[in-house]
């Protein structure tokens, strides 16, 4: 069974543009959450989608916006970019059921730098 | 406010040794529990996870971790490190209820001395 992949693996963006990152979680995997990981401030919970609602969101600013599909992939996309979003975005995917008792098995990330 | 504290940034040990990464918890409620690890380059994966029942649980790669309702820690052992244990390592919290909504704490990066 393949794991969560992610794309891209790498970005490189400038201040004020928009960018959309793709997760495909693991197949039959319903829940997608997505966190940001930085030197600073560690590894910050962004969103998580089930069935293609956003079922809980974290303290993030509206420019972070994200999306499920029908076949549970996922996007996410922040807009206006500023410097201090350079980080490795992480998705998580978990079971059918997407009850936190699943296991979140997690992508490699995409790590996307602002210039 | 809800926070995990995992009060060392770095541990070195020697390779053999035991090891114990430390973890508390600020939660309105007991939550699910959970440590990860990252090792360079990589995306996180699950060591073990608390729910209810026996509160010393077993993980993989020969890992464990006790719940002390009391003291809100869950902290992770390990008996005997190998040289290949060293990398981040994560503890995490998460609702009961109500899908994902994880809190991680800083991290405590593992460094293994031959």
């Amino acid at each position: 069974k393949a794991g969560v992949t992610q794309t891209p693996r790498y970005l490189i963006k400038t201040r004020g543009q928009q960018v959309t990152l793709s997760c495909s979680p693991i197949s039959g995997h319903r829940s997608v959450s997505w966190y940001q990981q930085t030197p600073g401030q560690g590894l910050q919970f962004l969103f998580e989608y089930f069935s293609e609602t956003q079922r809980n969101k974290g303290n993030f600013p509206g420019r972070f916006s994200g999306r499920q599909f029908s076949n549970s992939r996922s996007e996410m996309n922040v807009s206006t970019l500023e410097l201090g979003d350079s980080a490795l975005y992480l998705c998580a995917s978990s079971g059918a059921s997407g009850v936190i008792t699943d296991t979140q098995y997690f992508g490699p990330g995409t790590r996307l730098t602002v210039l | 406010a809800q926070s995990v504290t995992q009060p060392d940034i770095h541990i070195t040990v020697s390779e053999g040794a035991s090891l114990e990464l430390r973890c508390n918890y600020s939660y309105g409620a007991t939550p699910y529990l959970f440590w990860y690890v990252q090792s360079p380059g990589q995306g996180l994966q699950l060591l073990l996870k608390y729910f209810s029942g026996d509160t010393l649980v077993q993980g993989i790669k020969g890992f464990e971790a006790e719940f002390k309702r009391s003291q809100s820690s869950f902290n992770l052992r390990k008996p005997s490190v190998h040289w290949s244990d060293a990398a981040e390592y994560f503890c995490a919290v998460g609702p009961r209820a109500g899908g994902f909504k994880t809190i991680f704490g800083a991290g405590t990066r593992l460094f293994v001395k031959a």
